[in-house]
């Protein structure tokens, strides 16, 4: 099973801030992703990672980027947070045997 | 398009056993996964399937029927701690994970 981090865990920001959320898995999956899910709602990809210097967006648009310039380490970062942006964000990676998915414990944004 | 479907809601007794069913339509067939998920908290992983046929992991069970496009999860003598939401997720020709919204899971005593 994988090792896999994100920071924070909670946070609380005014809108227009610029954030970053961290991800790190130690692992050595190659491939990561971000979901985001509202409570009781379905799971939304918003980007995924093949490997080092490799980003994708997914299926739901979103105002952030990601960058994968290590292997363990893929931060999401909002340059201007908005209300909207309200939500909790998952950080998975997936081993190469399966590509079964292992998730971070997650951060909770809350924007004012 | 590409789509799964899960009972949104189920009820059942502690001790007892329920079955979480699972149909899918997706472009082409790379595997089925169920993950468990408590209120705030990250999905876990349960299972995985890609052939046909039953895998048991204990009080878990997971079965597929890829020519029906059919999976379910059984779970037996249940337990309070099982009071969560399953997630079934399929894994398309592209390897493109498909996720369904979820089965919320009430135990009762």
């Amino acid at each position: 099973e994988a090792d896999i981090y994100q920071t924070p865990r909670y946070l609380v920001i005014g809108t227009g801030k610029k954030i970053t959320l961290e991800c790190s898995q130690t692992m050595g999956h190659d491939k990561m992703y971000w979901y985001q899910q509202d409570p009781g709602m379905e799971l939304h990809l918003i980007h995924y990672s093949y490997g080092v210097n490799s980003t994708e967006k997914g299926d739901l648009s979103s105002e952030s980027t990601v960058s994968r310039i290590r292997t363990e380490h893929f931060p999401l970062t909002l340059e201007s947070a908005r209300p909207s942006h309200t939500s909790q964000y998952l950080c998975a990676s997936s081993e190469k045997e399966t590509d079964t998915q292992y998730f971070g414990p997650g951060t909770r944004l809350t924007v004012l | 398009g590409q789509n799964i479907d899960q009972p949104t809601e189920m009820t059942a007794t502690e001790g007892a056993i329920v079955q979480i069913n699972c149909t899918y339509q997706t472009s082409g067939f790379n595997g089925l996964f169920w993950y468990q998920q408590h209120a705030g908290e990250a999905p876990t992983f349960l299972s995985y399937n890609v052939l046909d046929g039953l895998e048991e992991k204990g009080r878990f069970s997971s079965f597929l029927s890829r020519s029906k496009g059919y999976s379910y999860l059984l779970l037996k003598e249940l337990q309070m701690k099982d009071s969560a939401s399953y997630l079934c997720a399929v894994m398309d020709s592209n390897y493109q994970l498909i996720w369904g919204a979820g089965t919320k899971l009430i135990i009762k005593p």
